[in-house]
């Protein structure tokens, strides 16, 4: 068990619509990231919150946002979906600083548009 | 931009057979750290080594040990005495830092079957 939990594990929704994808980090973790895996792109950093703020972005889309709370949990809201979008979402936390600050993965979100 | 190349698709290995999967990676930065994550069918990705630029001694963690050669730009994951709870894909990550703050860069992953 890494301890960064993601929830719901299955998600099944229509085009267009829009869903929440939920985050809680290890317990003492500022950071919080989020990456998608598909069959065609690989895994891909989406962004990153440190401490309720932006830090990074990736490849994200213009039609998902991300909030990190100030209890640290992070939300990835997916609108407009489209059947590109089904994928494995990732939320990962680690410490801060350098060294063997590796990120901790959660079990993911598996996401099909139909 | 740093990148992470494997350039092996699948691989197979019978049990108690030592594997190694490749990794080479591209940068110019002199500060870096290089990750193994294993990906069984369940989805999860589970951390197995990190070895960091400056490190002088190749990366261990009990039957899995980096080879890493700074000088190619390699950083091959060895996985000793194959278990076949070894089946799985398993990826190679680069930390990419930027002020401080880091993301993992991810090659294409590796399969690795592990045969009776």
């Amino acid at each position: 068990d890494s301890g960064v939990t993601q929830t719901p594990k299955h998600l099944i929704t229509a085009t267009g619509q829009r869903v929440t994808l939920r985050c809680s980090p290890r317990s003492g973790d500022l950071s919080v990231y989020w990456y998608q895996q598909s069959l065609d792109q690989g895994l891909q950093f989406l962004i990153q919150y440190y401490n309720g703020e932006e830090r990074a972005k990736g490849n994200i889309l213009e039609r998902f946002s991300a909030q990190q709370f100030p209890d640290l949990h992070s939300e990835l809201n997916l609108s407009s979906l489209e059947l590109g979008d089904s994928a494995l979402y990732f939320c990962a936390s680690s410490g801060e600083g350098g060294g063997k600050t590796e990120a901790f993965f959660g079990q993911g979100t598996r996401l099909t548009v139909v | 931009a740093q990148k992470i190349t494997q350039t092996q698709p699948g691989m197979f290995v019978q049990e108690k057979e030592a594997v190694t999967l490749d990794c080479t990676y591209d940068t110019s930065d002199q500060s870096y750290g290089l990750f193994w994550y294993k990906q069984p069918s369940s989805g999860e990705m589970i951390f197995l080594i990190y070895q960091g630029s400056y490190d002088e001694q190749n990366a261990t963690e009990g039957r899995y040990s980096l080879n890493f050669q700074k000088a190619r730009k390699s950083a091959n994951l060895v996985i000793s005495a194959s278990q076949l709870g070894d089946s799985a894909m398993y990826f190679c990550a680069m930390r990419e830092t930027h002020t401080g703050f880091q993301k993992l860069v991810f090659g294409t992953g590796t399969r690795l079957l592990v045969s009776p």
